[in-house]
This record gives structure tokens, C-alpha cells and sequence, in this order.
């Protein structure tokens, strides 16, 4: 199985931050990468698609980079909203795996 | 408009069965596969199963292959997740999603349920 590895996995940050965060495959992917946002009691919900494609109707300070093994997710300027766990996921080969979260805090 | 209503969980002894309903419409089971995604208490997302649009090709990950069964029914657009010889382990909130890949491109879980949760204890 391909593992992803996420980091950090909790930052703490203010309004008006630029946010990073890291996902590293075990293995090549390509870009069959995915990036979600969960929210307490809510089902995740899809940002990214295809390592850098921006999902319908996300805002655009949500970006992601990266090929292969490393990728990216930055959020340019957090907002209220954005507080949330977000996860890696690769669909590059079976079974799709996730990364282990990283949660963004309120500084 | 997208929707995928679940439905199904509940309290379940270790040894027994459960079945899951994810009720969707707004596209075709014809045109995306779907998944079943789960995440215990506190814990992360986990991969649980797959059905590609076919309706065909069928895949579980290793802790659940040989007790769980993905299906679907398209004249009533729902797609279930039989579970039996049920685990402590397996406790958790299951998700199914609708899923996007073509030989080229792979799109995301780009609508989930609002997710069912199941408890396996005595």
C-alpha cells in the first residue's frame, strides 16, 4: 500500500496567515492526488483534484502543487472558515490512501 | 443538485451484520464510480470499498475483504455496504462518495453522504 505522509499535523495560525501543508507518497503518484477539508460532525468535502485543480466553487486562496511524491496544499489567507482538518489522499493505486490529517487551529 | 442520503447505522453486537443505504441522486450510477469511506472515533479517513460505474469491478480493503459487500441497485439508485462478522474495529462513521477517475485523470470524492455511524460492541 502507498502511504501518505502529512505534516505538520496540527498548526496553529491567525486570520489572514499563509497556510502550508505537506503530503509526501511512499510512492510515485503522479498527480493522482486529492486534497479534503473536514469540519467536526460534517462530511469531508473535496478542494483539490489532480494534485493542482481547484474543485467547483472553493475559493481561490486554496492551491495545490506537486508531482510524484511531494505535494502542497496552501491556503494563501486563512479566513474563519478555514479552520478545519484537511487530508492527502492518492488514488494512484489500490487501495486509495489518506493521509493522517493536519488540523488547523485557531492562534 | 447532487445528494447522497445514507442511511442504515446503528448498534451492532461483535459477530453481527449491518447493512448500509446510500440513496443518491442528481447523476448516474452509469457515469461514476462510488465509494465507501469510514473514520473512527477521533481517528482519520479510511478507504473502505469501491464500485466503478459499470457497476463490475468491485474493491475492499483488506480489513474488511471476505466480510463486507459493496452493490448497488440501479432502479432504486442506491448503493449498499453489507457488513457482517462485525468487529469492535469496525466502529466508526462509514461515508459513502461519488468519485470521478477516467485512464487519465482522477477527479476526487467530489459529493459524500452525511455519513452513518456504527457501533460494534455487546
Amino acid at each position: 500500500d502507498i502511504q501518505m505522509t502529512q505534516s505538520p499535523s496540527s498548526v496553529s495560525a491567525s486570520v489572514g496567515d499563509r497556510v502550508t501543508i505537506t503530503c509526501r507518497a511512499s510512492q510515485g503518484i503522479s498527480n493522482w492526488l486529492a486534497w479534503y477539508q473536514q469540519k467536526p460532525g460534517s462530511a469531508p468535502k473535496l478542494l483539490i483534484f489532480g494534485s493542482s485543480n481547484l474543485q467547483s466553487g472553493v475559493p481561490s486562496r486554496f492551491s495545490g502543487s506537486g508531482s510524484g511524491t511531494d505535494f502542497t496544499l496552501t491556503i494563501s489567507s486563512l479566513q474563519p472558515e478555514d479552520f478545519a482538518t484537511y487530508y492527502c489522499q492518492q488514488a494512484n493505486s489500490l487501495p486509495p490512501t489518506f493521509g493522517g490529517g493536519t488540523k488547523v487551529e485557531i492562534k | 443538485e447532487v445528494q447522497l442520503l445514507q442511511s442504515g447505522g446503528g448498534l451492532v453486537q461483535p459477530g453481527g451484520s449491518l447493512r448500509l443505504s446510500c440513496a443518491v441522486s442528481g447523476f448516474s450510477f452509469d457515469t461514476y464510480g462510488m465509494s465507501w469511506v469510514r473514520q473512527a472515533p477521533g481517528k482519520g479517513l479510511e478507504w473502505v470499498s469501491n464500485m466503478d460505474g459499470s457497476g463490475v469491478n468491485t474493491n475492499y480493503a483488506d480489513s474488511v475483504k471476505g466480510r463486507f459487500t459493496i452493490s448497488r441497485d440501479k432502479s432504486k439508485n442506491t448503493l449498499y455496504l453489507e457488513m457482517s462478522s462485525l468487529r469492535a474495529e469496525d466502529t466508526a462513521t462509514y461515508y459513502c462518495a461519488k468519485e470521478s477517475t477516467t485512464k487519465t485523470n482522477y477527479y476526487g470524492m467530489d459529493a459524500w453522504g452525511q455519513g452513518t455511524t456504527v457501533t460494534v460492541s455487546s
